[in-house]
């Protein structure tokens, strides 16, 4: 299942709203469709799974939709650590894959 | 708390060998499934392999098929990938990773460090 991540690059303010889509070329099995956050030289890191159900200890500015072949990750109020790259990962069919990447930056 | 220390990582020319490991602390190895995924240089991330908790299950990406192994050793909380047949292409930081469940579902929940390999001549 190949995944599709848009746009390559979000530049944004502290405060504001990011809207990152990830697409699937095929539907994910049980909405297995998971977020992670990178952050320079450090692992990525789980933020949603099952498409809408946050990690432990993540804060609720953070929240996934979606269903099918088109997810959604939301971030209302852009934090100053927020600014990272964010990957969708499918894990609903074999082999679990991952999609290229969004870049939230500073505008 | 979980942590998982990754190792092994280093320099080695094309078609040679390297055994990466992953000690595992702070929750009950043998009742989590374990992957390996990679991070190619300024790239994106590659789930390369993953072993069920018992270790009878072994998963591979075709790219690594019959030249990547990966074990675990449930006596020592630890997992391995070796690496045979390195190619330029597998230069990349492996991250292991603890899966959601023992068997079944690759949702990476828990992330080593990752150790760097590079093949080169």
């Amino acid at each position: 299942t190949v995944l599709t991540q848009s746009p390559g690059t979000l530049s944004l303010s502290p405060g504001e709203r990011a809207t990152l889509s990830c697409r699937a070329s095929q539907s994910v099995s049980s909405s297995y469709l998971a977020w992670y956050q990178q952050k320079p030289g450090q692992a990525p890191s789980l933020l949603i799974y099952g498409a809408s159900s946050r990690a432990t200890a993540i804060p609720d500015r953070f929240s996934g939709s979606g269903s099918g072949t088109d997810f959604t990750l939301t971030i209302t109020r852009l934090e100053p650590e927020d600014f990272a790259l964010y990957y969708c990962q499918q894990y609903g069919n074999s082999p679990p894959t991952f999609g290229p990447g969004t870049k939230v930056d500073f505008k | 708390e979980v942590q998982l220390l990754d190792s092994g990582g280093g320099l080695v020319q094309p078609g040679g060998s390297l055994r990466l490991s992953c000690a595992a602390f702070g929750f009950t190895f043998r009742s989590y499934a374990m992957s390996w995924v990679r991070q190619a240089p300024g790239r994106g991330l590659e789930w390369v392999s993953g072993i069920s908790g018992s270790g009878d299950g072994t998963y591979y990406t075709d790219s690594v098929k019959g030249r990547f192994t990966i074990s675990r050793d449930n006596s020592r909380n630890t997992l391995y990938l070796q690496m045979d047949s390195l190619r330029v292409d597998d230069t990349a930081i492996y991250y292991c990773a603890q899966e959601w469940a023992n068997v079944g579902v690759p949702l990476f929940v828990h992330w080593g460090q990752g150790t760097l390999v590079t093949v080169s001549s």
